[in-house]
């Protein structure tokens, strides 16, 4: 199976911040890499998919990066609605997988 | 609008069996593969199984393998999952979701159904 590991696992930042977070898988998979955001007691969001397309609807503060094996998701100013936690998943394999999540708090 | 209710889930003990279901509307289920994705409690998300859009065909994570079982009714717009030989590390919210083609991402989710196994 493929191995996705995300970084850091948790985060602290402030409103108005530029965040970054990192996945990498352990092996090439390409652009079949998607990301989600998930608050406490909802099911997870499609925020971007293919690496780096926004999903319709999501702000344009988020944007996705990279091929192959690393990847990153970008937050350009923290609003206060985003603090949650943020999974990768790779769909290059049927067998997919998601990284550990990072939690991003205040 | 996509819809996606999840039911079935609840307590059962060690070694038990529960049918899970989730009922879809909004869009035509038959095209799509659908997918069930759990979560423990304070833990992350674990891909569980997918179902190819004719219920044709089916994968499962390993640890699910030989104990749970994936379908779905296109004729009702359902889709299902049996599990048996629970454990309790299978408790769990399940939910499931739809994967769009080409980069299979879950555009749709439900809102979970709560899975404890315990005696």
């Amino acid at each position: 199976d493929i191995q996705m590991t995300q970084s850091p696992s948790s985060l602290s930042a402030s409103v108005g911040d530029r965040v970054t977070i990192s996945c990498r898988a352990s092996q090439g998979i390409g652009s079949y890499l998607n990301w989600y955001q998930q608050k406490p007691g909802k099911a997870p969001k499609l925020l971007i998919y293919a690496a780096t397309s926004l999903q319709s609807g999501i702000a344009s503060r988020f944007s996705g990066s990279g091929s192959g094996t690393d990847f990153t998701l970008t937050i350009s100013s923290l609003q206060p609605e985003d603090f949650a936690t943020y999974y990768c998943q790779q769909s290059y394999t049927t067998l997919i997988t998601f990284g550990q999540g990072t939690r991003l708090e205040i | 609008e996509v819809l996606l209710v999840e039911s079935g889930g609840g307590l059962v003990q060690p070694g038990g069996s529960l049918r899970l279901s989730c009922a879809a509307s909004g869009f035509t289920f038959s095209s799509y593969v659908m997918n069930w994705v759990r979560q423990a409690p304070g833990k992350g998300l674990e891909w569980v199984s997918l179902i190819s859009a004719s219920g044709d065909y089916s994968y499962y994570a390993d640890s699910m393998k030989g104990r749970f079982t994936i379908s779905r009714d296109n004729s009702k717009n359902t889709l299902h999952l049996q599990m048996s030989s629970l454990r309790a590390e299978d408790t769990a919210v399940y939910y499931c979701a739809r994967s769009l083609p080409q980069f299979a991402q879950y555009e749709s989710w439900g809102q979970g159904t709560l899975v404890t196994v315990s005696s």
